[in-house]
Parts: C-alpha cells; sequence; structure tokens
C-alpha cells in the first residue's frame, strides 16, 4: 500500500510562470490536506478538500493560488505567476473518509524554487 | 501568541540522554500529532493521541487534556533522532491542523 504521493519532488520556476504541485492520496483516503513550509518557519495549513469539494480554504491566499481534488486523478495546487515569496515546501496529507478522528498521513512534499 | 507553543525551540543533548519536549495549546482540541521532520525531508507521525500515554520503542508521548499540554519523550537518545520534531494539534469539526513551530533537536555522539 503506497503512501501518499506528491510530485514533482522539486521544482524550479521563474517568476511569472504557473507552478502545479500534484498530490496522489493514500488508496481509499478521500481527504486532502494542503500545507506550506516557508523557510525557517513552521507548517501552515492551506486547504482542506474532499472529492470534488473544496471544505476550508482558509489558509489559501487569496490571489493566484487554487486547488482542487477532481473525481478521478489527483489532487492538484495551483499557483499562478509565481513570486520569489512562493518559494517554500509545499506538504499534502491525506486521511480516510468516514466522520471521527482520522490520522493524516503525510506525502514527502514538494520544493518549490522561484528564481 | 500562538495556539500551539513548544519548548524548547532548539535542544543539543548527548547520545544516551533522556530528552523531553513539551507543547502547549490554548484551544480545544480533539487530538494531538506529534511528527519528526529531518532536513530538507518529509514528514513523519510519530503519534496521534487524545488522552494518556502511547509508546513506541524509545519515544514516550503522553497529553493532559485538562492542562493543555503534551510531552514527548525520548529514551537513550541516538544521533539519530536528530530531526525537528513539531506538535499539531486537531479541532473543529473539520478537523483543522495547527502546527508548533518546532523543536531543533540534535544529538551529539
Amino acid at each position: 500500500n503506497a503512501g501518499v504521493m506528491q510530485n514533482p519532488r522539486h521544482l524550479v520556476r521563474r517568476r511569472g510562470q504557473e507552478a502545479r504541485l500534484r498530490c496522489s492520496p493514500m488508496k481509499g483516503h478521500s481527504h486532502v490536506y494542503w500545507y506550506r513550509q516557508l523557510p525557517e518557519e513552521g507548517l501552515k495549513f492551506m486547504v482542506y478538500l474532499q472529492k470534488e469539494n473544496i471544505i476550508d480554504e482558509s489558509g489559501m491566499p487569496k490571489e493566484r493560488f487554487s486547488a482542487e481534488f477532481p473525481k478521478e486523478g489527483p489532487s492538484i495546487l495551483r499557483i499562478q505567476q509565481v513570486v520569489r515569496g512562493d518559494s517554500a515546501a509545499y506538504f499534502c496529507a491525506s486521511s480516510p473518509p468516514g466522520r471521527g478522528l482520522n490520522e493524516q498521513f503525510f506525502g514527502p512534499g514538494t520544493r518549490l524554487t522561484v528564481l | 501568541k500562538n495556539e500551539v507553543e513548544q519548548s524548547p525551540q532548539n535542544l543539543t543533548a548527548q547520545e544516551g540522554e533522556f530528552i523531553t519536549i513539551n507543547c502547549s495549546y490554548s484551544v480545544g482540541i480533539s487530538a494531538l500529532h506529534w511528527l519528526q521532520q529531518h532536513p530538507g525531508g518529509g514528514i513523519v507521525s510519530l503519534f496521534m493521541l487524545s488522552s494518556g500515554k502511547k509508546k513506541h520503542g524509545r519515544l514516550i508521548a503522553t497529553i493532559n487534556i485538562q492542562e493543555k499540554h503534551s510531552s514527548l519523550h525520548i529514551t537513550a537518545s541516538h544521533p539519530r533522532d536528530s530531526a525537528v520534531y513539531i506538535c499539531a494539534v486537531i479541532s473543529g469539526g473539520y478537523q483543522k491542523v495547527t502546527f508548533g513551530t518546532g523543536t531543533k533537536l540534535q544529538v551529539i555522539p
């Protein structure tokens, strides 16, 4: 049973380009969370998605950032017109469906560098 | 004031020492995670607990819900334990996770 997969592991973009980060949850998991870790800072919640629904996006910057988790395929975190301040490690985590407390399992992260 | 506070921020220990990392939080929670992150590496979940105590190998985690405090203990520390240890609390209907700033541990041979 493969763990949470993220790709690419490293991504380099020039200012103004778009970055697409992918997260494939663990098999059977239908909840995905995205977190950002800025250099020398702690992890911060960005968005929580279930299949085809955004449940909580209170941590997402208001502009240029979007996330989706389609019925088929991975969850995508999209950053348009990247700026240097977007350079960070982006982690996703997944948890199984159902009410109640479910442990989140983390992916290896995507390290985005904006030149 | 952060909702989740960890102490110490940095910790250097000699191999074999008993280590304690503390986490205090100010919100009502449903559970608490202890996570480990190696430099440049991914995040590994060590424990998720909502009451009492859990043990896995040389690691022990305790939580006191009334006092809003948790501790992570490492017995017989080893250089390979060197990492950042992060406390994360889970709260709200959507199980939102709020992270502490982490404790950077270095174990010297």
